[in-house]
């Protein structure tokens, strides 16, 4: 089955770190994706991790456990435009349809 | 601006009535995807073409269809339409070679009212 588990919501401090952890049961796995949507918006692309490790991408930086089916979304330096809904997403299946599974999101609300 | 369009931006129509949604994806992207966006459900795999031939399905139901074009953009009928079917449907599309790093570029959206 599939399975993909955020908390639904956070608050964090203008300035401050915050963390957005993800765990994941899929049947298939090849990479997972952290987006960033804002109400009404489209998704955009935060970051990308195939491999076991952090991947850091100036104030967003992203880590990935294959073997405990875990990532986390780490954003430095909050800004109150971070506010907005953060997306966990699994492709599933290999390659071959880079089809996506999306947890139900993280909602972020950035206070002063 | 993702590159990939979608009309129209908003669309209310009546229970049992049949609606088409239209996309585009980024110049030279083979691939498309459709998802339902509900306020309980969260972002939700509906159906993916590449290069005008399905290649993958999520729940989508039977009243729903969709097809991609020989020009690649496509379009997402939906028939029999309920209240629950009001949501935001997204289009997505992916470079020319699935795989990597090549993440999905989202289009606008089409915002579906049920009445």
């Amino acid at each position: 089955g599939q399975n993909i588990d955020q908390p639904t919501e956070m608050t964090a401090t203008e300035g401050a770190i915050v963390q957005i952890n993800c765990t994941y049961q899929t049947s298939g796995f090849n990479g997972l994706f952290w987006y960033q949507q804002h109400a009404g918006e489209a998704p955009t692309f935060l970051s990308y991790n195939v491999l076991d490790g952090l991947e850091e991408k100036g104030r967003f930086s992203s880590f990935l456990s294959r073997s405990k089916g875990y990532s986390y979304l780490l954003l430095k330096e909050l800004q109150m435009k971070d506010s907005a809904s953060y997306l966990c997403a699994v492709r599933d299946n290999g390659g071959a349809t880079n089809k996506l599974i999306f947890g139900t999101g993280t909602l972020l609300a950035v206070q002063p | 601006d993702s590159g990939v369009t979608q009309t129209p931006k908003h669309l209310i129509t009546a229970t049992g009535q049949r609606v088409t949604l239209r996309c585009s994806p980024r110049s030279g992207d083979l691939s498309v995807y459709w998802y339902q966006q509900s306020l309980d459900q969260g972002l939700q795999f509906l159906i993916q073409y590449y290069n005008g031939e399905e290649r993958a399905k999520g729940n989508i139901l039977e009243r729903f269809s969709a097809q991609q074009f020989p020009d690649l953009h496509s379009e997402l009928n939906l028939s029999s339409l309920e209240l629950g079917d009001s949501a935001l449907y997204f289009c997505a599309s992916s470079p020319k070679y699935p795989g990597g790093s090549s993440e999905q570029y989202f289009g606008p959206g089409t915002r579906l009212t049920v009445t």
